[in-house]
């Protein structure tokens, strides 16, 4: 029982470029989401999909897109990334509105 | 507009004291309540909550105190050991909106001191 697991954990891109970050639970979850942390601000909400087949919008969802591809698994991709989207991303599931449970962490810097 | 609010970015104890986390908030609707702890380079692990039905909800070493009149919870850890030294997020439920959506401060890093 892996809990929930992120891919990559580290990642360098240059302005501009794409890339998608995955995210995977075993917990037969049906809720996942997306947050950025960055140092003073906490954790922010970039995207959440309450179940399969749903997204929506969080606190800081331009610049991002996302994919509930099956129940398992939830994406993040940044089209053309910026060095404003340097920082660490965490993905997290639950079960409806209680208990979030975080994945490991990818952390991105855009030169 | 920060809805959750931790105005301790930092605190430090001594081994075997208290350590109490304090957190305010000020979105009336906000009906369910959680602590987090983080480690470097890892994801927050999820630590205690309380509903705002109740006043205290204790776990061991760890307690968390609800004052809803004061839009005010605390997070105390007795004994404090070192391996408690994490930054803490406090982090609240809206019951208005989507059920789905946490609200987090900014942390407060703890540290203890052997």
């Amino acid at each position: 029982n892996a809990g929930v697991t992120q891919t990559p954990k580290f990642q360098v891109l240059k302005t501009g470029q794409s890339m998608t970050l995955q995210c995977a639970q075993d917990m037969n979850h049906n809720s996942m989401y997306w947050y950025r942390q960055d140092p003073g601000m906490g954790l922010r909400l970039i995207y959440y999909s309450a179940s399969e087949g749903t997204t929506d919008k969080g606190e800081v969802p331009n610049g991002y897109n996302v994919s509930r591809l099956n129940k398992r698994e939830f994406s993040l991709r940044l089209e053309s990334a910026a060095p404003s989207q340097t920082s660490v991303y965490f993905c997290a599931s639950s079960e409806g509105q209680f208990t979030q449970y975080f994945g490991p962490g990818t952390r991105l810097t855009v030169t | 507009d920060q809805q959750v609010k931790q105005n301790s970015p930092s605190l430090s104890v001594q081994e075997g004291r208290i350590s109490i986390l304090n957190c305010d908030y000020t979105n009336s609707m906000f009906d369910y309540f959680l602590w987090y702890k983080k480690y470097p380079a890892e994801g927050p692990t999820f630590l205690i909550s309380i509903s705002s039905i109740k006043d205290k909800n204790e776990d061991g070493r760890f307690t968390v105190f609800l004052n809803k009149s004061a839009k005010h919870l605390s997070l105390h850890i007795v004994p404090s050991q070192p391996g408690d030294s994490a930054v803490y997020f406090c982090a609240a439920r809206d019951s208005g909106g989507s059920n789905y959506k946490l609200t987090f401060g900014k942390g407060t890093l703890l540290t203890v001191n052997p």
